[in-house]
């Protein structure tokens, strides 16, 4: 299953909202879809399983949705904080794909 | 609170070979099955290989299934990656991961990553 995540960077400023789109090449079953948070010289950190359960630790402003073929994860108000990259990954296949990934960056 | 530690990264040849190792600490991860992910220079995230809790089933990518191995140690928390037959492609940070999920799939997401080893493969 092939990811792609839309768009490949995103130019907001705190306070704001923001939307980020990740779209399967085939129908991903029972939502198994996670999204994760990456900033530069870290590693990946779990934000969101199974579409819109929040992991851990994760603040509320963070949310993930949809079904299907299209996802989304909206972050209410961002703070300085969540400007990273963030990448969806689906487990509805054993054979997991990543999506290439969108930079969300300060405007 | 699982953390988990990579080692064995190097500068190795085309043509060369490598064993990464991937040591847990603070709990133990014998039940979980664990995966390996590659993140080539400035690129995406790549999922390479796992391995269920028995060390019996394995998975692997395309990129990697025949040149690859992947092992684990229960009694010592701990799991491997090695690799053969090195391309210049496989340069990147390599990372451990915790995988979990609905029991009973063998369909896992990532809780919980190392900082990764770096592989440079290069002449």
């Amino acid at each position: 299953i092939v990811l792609t995540q839309s768009p490949g960077t995103l130019s907001l400023s705190p306070g704001e909202r923001a939307t980020l789109s990740c779209r399967a090449s085939r129908s991903i079953s029972s939502t198994y879809l996670a999204w994760y948070q990456q900033k530069p010289g870290q590693p990946p950190r779990l934000l969101i399983y199974d579409a819109s359960n929040r992991a851990t630790g994760i603040p509320d402003r963070f949310s993930g949705s949809g079904s299907g073929t299209d996802f989304t994860l909206t972050i209410s108000r961002l703070e300085p904080e969540d400007f990273a990259v963030y990448y969806c990954q689906q487990y509805s296949t054993s054979r997991y794909t990543f999506g290439q990934g969108t930079k969300l960056e300060i405007k | 609170e699982v953390q988990l530690v990579e080692s064995g990264g190097d500068l190795v040849q085309p043509g060369g070979s490598l064993r990464l190792s991937c040591a847990a600490f603070g709990s133990s991860v014998s039940n979980y099955w664990m995966g390996w992910v590659r993140q080539a220079p400035g690129k995406g995230l790549e999922w390479l290989a796992d391995i269920k809790p028995n060390g019996r089933d394995r998975l692997f990518a395309d990129s990697v299934k025949g040149r690859s191995t992947i092992s684990r140690d229960n009694a010592r928390n701990s799991v491997s990656l090695q690799m053969n037959s090195l391309r210049v492609e496989d340069t990147g940070i390599y990372y451990c991961a915790r995988e979990v999920g609905t029991s009973g799939t063998d369909l896992w997401y990532f809780d919980v990553w190392g900082r990764g080893t770096l592989v440079t493969v290069s002449s």
